[in-house]
């Protein structure tokens, strides 16, 4: 069946620096990907999406690229804030599932002043 | 514009009891779908429902059951807890068809002891 992959956490990164936290897919047909975020305390809340194959979602300075070659869709930001600190959780929706989101395990980022 | 709400926001049942979660959708949206996320794991998807009746379901037995009302809300019930129902439980209101695009509540916390 369709599976999401996502690097382990938890990332622990200096203010400023480079984030990227890999995400790979497993799906039959052509799916919609997502990177949901989940802050302290909060609710998830969508973060980006793609739609098809080379889209590329950004949102809040993080972007991640649908790679149908690679099945990939690996979420990167040039600088990281303390405020970025969350666990972030990549997704996938299948046509044929309806609103039903296959989740990945979750990447808890914690950022370091 | 009022989010996805949910009530309890924590509870504490023992094993064989019943429990039911409550969630009012946000405004405008009429589709509703329930998501179990056990600690450290992304959320599992339990069921959907549109127009007052299931619609699509994850793999969770029959124990699990809920309901849409002509409201929008939505209720899950879960009979006979075990100990492995221990989680958090998360209710996502969305427009149908709109691709996993899904706004979360906070979700209720669920012990079984």
């Amino acid at each position: 069946g369709d599976s999401v992959t996502q690097m382990e956490g938890p990332v622990t990164l200096s203010e400023e620096a480079f984030l990227t936290i890999n995400c790979t897919y497993t799906a039959t047909g052509y799916p919609s990907l997502f990177w949901y975020v989940q802050y302290p305390g909060e609710g998830l809340q969508l973060l980006l999406k793609a739609t098809k194959a080379d889209d590329k979602g950004s949102n809040k300075g993080f972007e991640a690229t649908y790679r149908k070659e690679t099945t990939s869709f690996h979420l990167e930001k040039g600088s990281v804030q303390v405020s970025d600190s969350a666990v972030y959780f990549c997704a996938l929706s299948s046509y044929n599932q309806g609103g039903k989101l296959i989740f990945g395990q979750g990447t808890e980022l914690s950022v370091k002043p | 514009e009022t989010g996805v709400t949910q009530s309890p926001t924590h509870l504490i049942k023992t094993r064989g009891q019943q429990v039911t979660l409550r969630c009012s959708s946000q405004s405008g949206h009429n589709t509703v779908s329930w998501y179990q996320q056990a600690l450290g794991q992304g959320p599992q998807f339990i069921f959907q429902y549109y127009r007052e009746e299931e619609n699509g379901r994850g793999n969770f037995p029959p124990r699990f059951s809920g309901l849409q009302f002509p409201n929008y809300s939505s209720e899950l019930n879960v009979n006979a807890l075990e100990l492995d129902d221990s989680a958090l439980y998360l209710c996502a209101s969305s427009s149908w068809g709109a691709s996993g695009e899904l706004f979360f509540g906070e979700g209720s916390r669920l012990t079984v002891l």
